[in-house]
């Protein structure tokens, strides 16, 4: 079993809708939680990162951790066409020793 | 302001062919590192390089080598090029303890026949 868990898709969902995007974990020593954003036939850029449990928002983009889960989340509202792409989860303890471990990403394609 | 950037963009090598990708940043980052990508995979860590003069195994690193040249440029070397390093080569760098928020190059496709 992959420490990190993520499905990979394609999730495809027409413009203006709430998007959903998830990913599982089994190691309860990880503190820090990213999404990574990589459109194609580019490298991945920082889109969220959040410490701990709880929810971050940045405009349309809501990520929530649930530690007691082992699950976490990341939200998109009045999802756009340029919002289509593969979503990235990362993460970390703050013993990693600068090591992420990585989802396999979830390609999202927003239909116009 | 470039960020990251990486030669060559694509490569095609023969097995047992040797090559070097190259890495450079110029935002000042101590540290860097160097992933590959395989479809169903996610990114995995070959070689990163805490700070300057330093350099590191991550979970991949049997057939490369790196080089931390200086703080701006990092090196990946592959000696002796099998069909199974055939993948998408990225390399990153951060701001010392700040591994959560990497910044990437465009990374170098490569193909070993």
């Amino acid at each position: 079993q992959k420490e990190v868990e993520q499905d990979p898709g394609p999730l495809s969902v027409p413009e203006g809708a709430i998007v959903s995007l998830n990913c599982t974990y089994s190691n309860s020593a990880f503190q820090y939680f990213m999404w990574y954003r990589q459109y194609s036939r580019k490298g991945p850029e920082l889109l969220m990162y959040t410490y701990s449990s709880g929810n971050k928002e940045d405009g349309r983009f809501t990520a929530q951790v649930d530690k007691s889960s082992k699950y976490i989340s990341l939200f998109i509202r009045d999802s756009q066409p340029s919002d289509s792409a593969t979503y990235l989860c990362a993460m970390s303890a703050s013993d990693s020793n600068y090591q992420l471990i990585w989802g396999a990403g979830t390609k999202l394609i927003i239909k116009p | 302001n470039a960020g990251v950037t990486q030669t060559p963009k694509f490569q095609v090598l023969k097995t047992g062919q040797s090559m070097t990708l190259q890495c450079a940043q110029d935002m000042n980052h101590n540290s860097m590192y160097w992933y590959r990508q395989d479809p169903g995979m996610g990114l995995r860590l070959i070689y990163y390089s805490a700070s300057e003069g330093t350099t590191d195994k991550g979970e991949v690193p049997n057939g490369y080598n790196v080089s931390r040249l200086n703080k701006r440029e990092f090196s990946l070397r592959l000696e002796s090029a099998a069909p199974s390093q055939t993948s998408v080569y990225f390399c990153a760098s951060s701001e010392a303890y700040s591994q959560e928020t990497q910044y990437f190059g465009p990374g170098t496709r490569l193909l070993v026949l």
